[in-house]
């Protein structure tokens, strides 16, 4: 079945403790993102990826870090997490053919 | 800057009507726009697009409509049913140099289908 799985599903930590959040697609799409939602924001592009090594910031990429060492996996770090970027995060990817996107992490800063 | 705008939040529609939900966006560059569709504990799933060449796209119970002029596009579900209870996310679009598709979505629009 072709998909983008996001681990883990929820996450609570504290301001400061390094995260990782991991995506993975196995649609062998070039194109890769990273949106996060909050209300009455909608979904805000964080990064993006078009190919392996090759990754761009997108709308509100402060305080985030991603790789693309492989052309599966996309994965979002947090350095320093901090209360304002508690919210709903999405990974997305997409090959000739409109966005596909995982079912989400929501994370919560305390 | 919002580029894109849902102005309703929510929205509540009788089984078996018709639901309206609107989309306006500021930037004229975009040139193909997508309807997505999000159920709790899910991510968006992508329902209907339109490009900038046309002004109708219809796919089943679901149309799109563009005005290019007033920088607008709707979606039409009819008929309304149940299951079409979820948000939906109008999104846009504009190639840029390298032919990426940077999507821009709107904030949402809470649809409410009432038996």
């Amino acid at each position: 079945e072709a998909q983008v799985t996001q681990n883990p599903r929820y996450l609570i930590t504290v301001t400061g403790k390094k995260l990782t959040v991991t995506c993975s697609q196995n649609m062998n799409h070039e194109y890769m993102s990273w949106y996060r939602q909050d209300p009455g924001l909608g979904l805000r592009q964080i990064y993006y990826s078009m190919n392996v090594e090759v990754t761009d910031k997108g709308d509100v990429p402060e305080g985030y870090k991603v790789s693309r060492k492989e052309k599966r996996n996309f994965p979002l770090i947090l350095e320093s997490p901090s209360p304002n970027q508690t919210s709903l995060y999405f990974c997305a990817s997409r090959g000739n053919s409109p966005l596909h996107f995982g079912n989400g992490t929501r994370l919560t800063v305390t | 800057d919002q580029q894109v705008k849902q102005n309703s939040p929510s929205l509540s529609v009788q089984e078996g009507r018709i639901s309206i939900l609107n989309c306006d966006y500021t930037n004229s560059m975009f040139d193909y726009f997508l309807w997505y569709k999000k159920y709790p504990a899910e991510g968006p799933t992508f329902l209907i697009s339109i490009s900038s060449i046309k002004d109708k796209n219809e796919d089943g119970r679901f149309t799109v409509f563009l005005n290019k002029s007033a920088k607008h596009l709707s979606l039409h579900i009819v008929p309304s049913q149940p299951g079409d209870s979820a948000v939906y996310f109008c999104a846009a679009s504009a190639r840029g140099i390298q032919g990426a598709q940077k999507l821009v979505f709107g904030q949402g629009t809470r649809l409410t289908i009432n038996p």
